[in-house]
């Protein structure tokens, strides 16, 4: 079966501008999770839903940044004013079964974001 | 809060060659997980520890899980071209959902 998409796979825009960025998870996948991914680093955890409980938004950098999840399953990520440090590639990732952290994450191939 | 801390940070090694890399904590996981992220695409899981002391294999990979719980080891053995990319270690935050990454080591594999 297809697996975890994100669109757009690149997105370039310029400074104070909003963009939004989309997620697809595995069908039937209850948890969802995006992550920010800076130039040479690690993964950052932004922002966690699972089934229809309120998601965790504790990893979010800032009120610009802000995620729904509609219908349990795709997802968007949205950055208001864009600053030149949003530049990364935001990651999304679901998981099968309870949302536990130790389940399997299935990631997305990113999204490529640049703010010029 | 938690960290992991992986090293080297990056390797650049022969077709062929063995590579060790290891993740420490100052806090102590329950699970240990090891990604590996390829060139453009997102990481994909390689190997999972649940146990102090677990020993695991997944092909050429093997992964330890430190005694002290701090601590976990991935080694590749006769590498190849493909190895090539960023390997992550993982563990799941204390009473959270969340995963912590590690920093990543990249590996280089030349013919």
């Amino acid at each position: 079966g297809a697996g975890v998409s994100q669109s757009p796979s690149n997105k370039v825009t310029e400074k104070g501008k909003d963009v939004e960025l989309r997620c697809d998870p595995i069908s039937g996948h209850t948890a969802l999770y995006w992550y920010r991914q800076s130039l040479g680093q690690g993964l950052e955890f932004l922002i966690y839903f699972q089934g229809n409980s309120a998601p965790d938004k504790s990893g979010l950098p800032s009120d610009r940044f802000s995620a729904e999840r509609t219908g349990g399953s795709v997802s968007t990520l949205t950055i208001q004013r864009t600053q030149q440090e949003d530049s990364a590639v935001y990651l999304c990732a679901s998981s099968p079964r309870y949302g536990g952290s130790t389940d399997t994450q299935y990631f997305g191939p990113g999204t490529r974001l640049t703010v010029l | 809060g938690q960290q992991l801390n992986q090293s080297p940070q990056s390797m650049f090694i022969q077709e062929g060659e063995d590579v060790s890399m290891n993740c420490t904590s100052s806090s102590i996981f329950n699970t240990w997980l090891w990604y590996k992220q390829d060139p453009g695409e997102g990481p994909v899981l390689l190997i999972a520890l649940y146990k102090a002391g677990e020993l695991t294999s997944n092909g050429r990979l093997t992964a330890q899980f430190g005694i002290t719980r701090k601590d976990s080891f991935l080694n590749i053995s006769a590498s190849i071209p493909s190895d090539v990319g960023i390997y992550f270690c993982a563990g799941p935050s204390y009473n959270t959902d969340k995963l912590i990454f590690g920093t990543g080591t990249r590996l280089q594999v030349f013919p």
